[in-house]
């Protein structure tokens, strides 16, 4: 099992530019998620999907749109990249069953993006 | 509003110390506590977790405590090593909520 897989793992975008960022996770998965990591931040939420076709806003959603067309698939996109959303992008998994709430998350490796 | 702090922000240990990293929480509904591990480069991984009907975890050298009447936990590494060098989260959730993380503590080990 591959787990948690985004692309790309390095991108260079300039102000006003759009890129989509792609998140798989191959362990069947209900809940997916996307972070942004900055020094001295922590890890902020910027949306969620807790299935298909659902998706939810997180702690710091703005600029940001995602998409949950696949259960396998998440999609986080950048329709106007700033300067601001410089940052370490991850995407994360878990799993969900009633009575079993979704505790532990896995993580993929990151996305490292400069908005010049 | 940060809902669970963490400290310190940055923490140096020598080879065969104990580090000790410190987080309070507000929220009296969290009811699993975990810690997240990330290396340089890395995305987090689980680390270890507790619930708050526990007072201790112990996994290897990694050991969480939990002071349920004062809404703090911690984590100690035993015997630190080079290779514990790495970014600690502690985070809390409640139900099928969102995990609330910490900012993160910097451990460095010096061999």
């Amino acid at each position: 099992n591959a787990g948690v897989t985004q692309t790309p793992k390095f991108r260079v975008l300039k102000t006003g530019q759009s890129m989509t960022l792609l998140c798989a996770q191959d362990m069947n998965h209900e809940y997916m998620y996307w972070y942004r990591q900055d020094p001295g931040m922590g890890l902020r939420l910027i949306h969620y999907s807790v299935g298909e076709g659902t998706t939810a806003k997180g702690e710091v959603p703005d600029g940001y749109n995602v998409s949950r067309l696949k259960k396998q698939n998440f999609l986080l996109g950048l329709e106007s990249a700033a300067p601001s959303q410089t940052s370490v992008y991850f995407c994360a998994s878990s799993q969900a069953r009633p009575g079993h709430p979704p505790y532990e998350q896995y993580f993929g490796p990151g996305t490292r993006l400069t908005v010049t | 509003q940060q809902q669970v702090k963490q400290s310190p922000q940055s923490l140096i240990v020598q080879k065969g110390g104990i580090s000790i990293i410190n987080c309070a929480y507000e929220n009296t509904a969290f009811d699993y506590f975990p810690w997240y591990q990330q290396f340089p480069g890395k995305g987090p991984a689980l680390l270890i977790a507790i619930r708050p009907d526990v007072s201790e975890k112990k996994e290897g050298r990694f050991t969480i405590s939990f002071n349920k009447s004062a809404k703090q936990f911690s984590l100690h590494i035993m015997d630190s090593q080079p290779g514990d060098s790495a970014t600690y989260f502690c985070a809390a959730v409640t139900g099928y909520s969102t995990l609330t993380f910490g900012k993160g503590t910097m451990l460095l080990v010096s061999p």
